[in-house]
């Protein structure tokens, strides 16, 4: 079974451009939460998709945004990017987040850099 | 405030020492608890997890956790390291209410010499 995919796996922008991310769970996986990783504040959680739906968000600007397709792929968009939003952001799919029994799979990250 | 921290954002062992991780959990209700492991330019690899069953957990590559409810803990230990074992690593928390939430702490990276 193929694992999570996220593309692109490294992306390079300026101040003030938006963004897209792209997310491919596993097969048979209808649960998509993303994840924004940094030195500085760690991992920290954007927000989760569940069935096409936002199911929970973190504490994060408006600027980032989400959505998930039929298919259960997922994206992510930040918009107005700024230097601090240079991160790795991870995927991970699960079959449904709310049974903690299954165990989240992570993607290997889109690495973003903000110049 | 729901929160993890990880004691110690490094730790360094000799190759078939002990590893001990450290991580305690804040919360007010009841936790399920994860340890990942992160290789670089990895994503992150599920060790263990605790979800109310067996408070001594087992997991892949010899690691296992103990819960301690008394003490809000959940470290992470491997009798003896492996050369193979240097990453860095997550505690994390998930609750019941909040679905695919994960609350990480700061990760510890664990060095092994030779």
């Amino acid at each position: 079974k193929a694992g999570v995919t996220q593309t692109p796996r490294y992306l390079i922008k300026t101040r003030g451009q938006q963004v897209t991310l792209s997310c491919s769970p596993i097969s048979g996986h209808r649960s998509v939460s993303w994840y924004q990783q940094t030195p500085g504040q760690g991992l920290q959680f954007l927000f989760e998709y569940f069935s096409e739906t936002q199911r929970n968000k973190g504490n994060f600007p408006g600027r980032f945004s989400g959505r998930q397709f039929s298919n259960s792929r997922s994206e992510m968009n930040v918009s107005t990017l700024e230097l601090g939003d240079s991160a790795l952001y991870l995927c991970a799919s699960s079959l449904d987040g709310r049974l903690l029994s299954n165990e989240q799979f992570f993607g290997p990250g889109t690495r973003l850099t903000v110049l | 405030a729901q929160s993890v921290t990880q004691l110690g954002s490094h730790v360094s062992v000799s190759e078939g020492a002990l590893v001990l991780l450290r991580c305690n959990y804040s919360s007010s209700v009841p936790p399920y608890l994860f340890w990942y492991v992160q290789y670089p330019n990895q994503g992150l690899q599920l060790l263990l997890k605790y979800t109310s069953a067996a408070t001594l957990v087992k997991g892949i590559n010899g690691f296992e956790a103990e819960f301690k409810k008394s003490e809000t803990s959940f470290h992470l230990t491997k009798p003896s390291a492996h050369m193979s074992d240097a990453a860095e690593y997550f505690c994390a928390v998930s609750f019941y209410n909040q679905g695919g939430k994960l609350i990480f702490g700061q990760g510890t990276e664990l060095s092994v010499k030779p």
